[in-house]
């Protein structure tokens, strides 16, 4: 069993949507919770963490981290086109040198439609 | 601009032509990493770097070397390429100092990746 996983998609939207996107994972060592956004031919790009359980709120976009079930959710709203990526969930023990490792999921390819 | 680069972005090569992948950062981050990614398993740490002359295996080192001569390269090393290698890499670095129990996150930079086919 994988340490983190992720429903792959593809998840395919209408613009304006409220996406939901979500992670479960085993590892209860796991202090910080990530979302990278990864467009086509690109590397991914942090786009919010959270620190233990707990929401954090950024613009469109919400995290939120159950450490009690183990889960973790991104939300978008009113999405748009240029949301069309792929969401990797990544989390990290926060521990000195190697420890930083981030362990990932599999991505979910998001498209958002006109 | 602050970035992380790879070179090349593009290769194709035949099983056991040694090669070179470079990675090269501009933040004087301390922290380098590989990663391989792979449909249906994700992002997957190779090696890293927490210094200087101080490297350590990550969950899939075999067949991969690296070195860290200087703080801003990181080289990727594939002595004798095979198939199962033909991969997405991408190289990451994050300054050090590492998070712990603060909350606050050192984020991981990556680079563009590069596409690696071994026939």
């Amino acid at each position: 069993q994988k340490e983190v996983e992720q429903d792959p998609g593809p998840l395919s939207v209408p613009e304006g949507a409220i996406v939901s996107l979500n992670c479960t994972y085993s590892n209860s060592a796991f202090q910080y919770f990530m979302w990278y956004r990864q467009y086509s031919r690109k590397g991914p790009e942090l786009l919010m963490y959270t620190y233990s359980s707990g929401n954090k709120e950024d613009g469109r976009f919400t995290a939120q981290v159950d450490k009690s079930s183990k889960y973790i959710s991104l939300f978008i709203r009113d999405s748009q086109p240029s949301d069309s990526a792929t969401y990797l969930c990544a989390m990290s023990k926060g521990l000195t040198g190697g420890g930083n490792k981030l362990t990932f999921g599999t991505g979910t390819q998001l498209k958002v439609e006109l | 601009e602050a970035q992380v680069t790879q070179n090349p972005r593009y290769l194709i090569t035949v099983t056991g032509k040694k090669l070179t992948v470079t990675c090269s950062q501009n933040m004087n981050h301390e922290y380098m990493s590989w990663y391989r990614q792979d449909p249906g398993l994700g992002l997957r740490q190779i090696y890293y770097s927490m210094n200087v002359e101080v490297t350590d295996k990550g969950d899939v080192p075999e067949g991969y070397k690296v070195s860290r001569k200087e703080k801003r390269n990181f080289p990727l090393i594939l002595e004798s390429p095979s198939p199962n290698q033909t991969s997405l890499y991408f190289c990451a670095s994050t300054a050090g100092g590492q998070a712990g129990t603060s909350g606050v996150y050192n984020e991981q930079f990556f680079g563009p990746g590069t596409r690696l086919t071994v026939l």
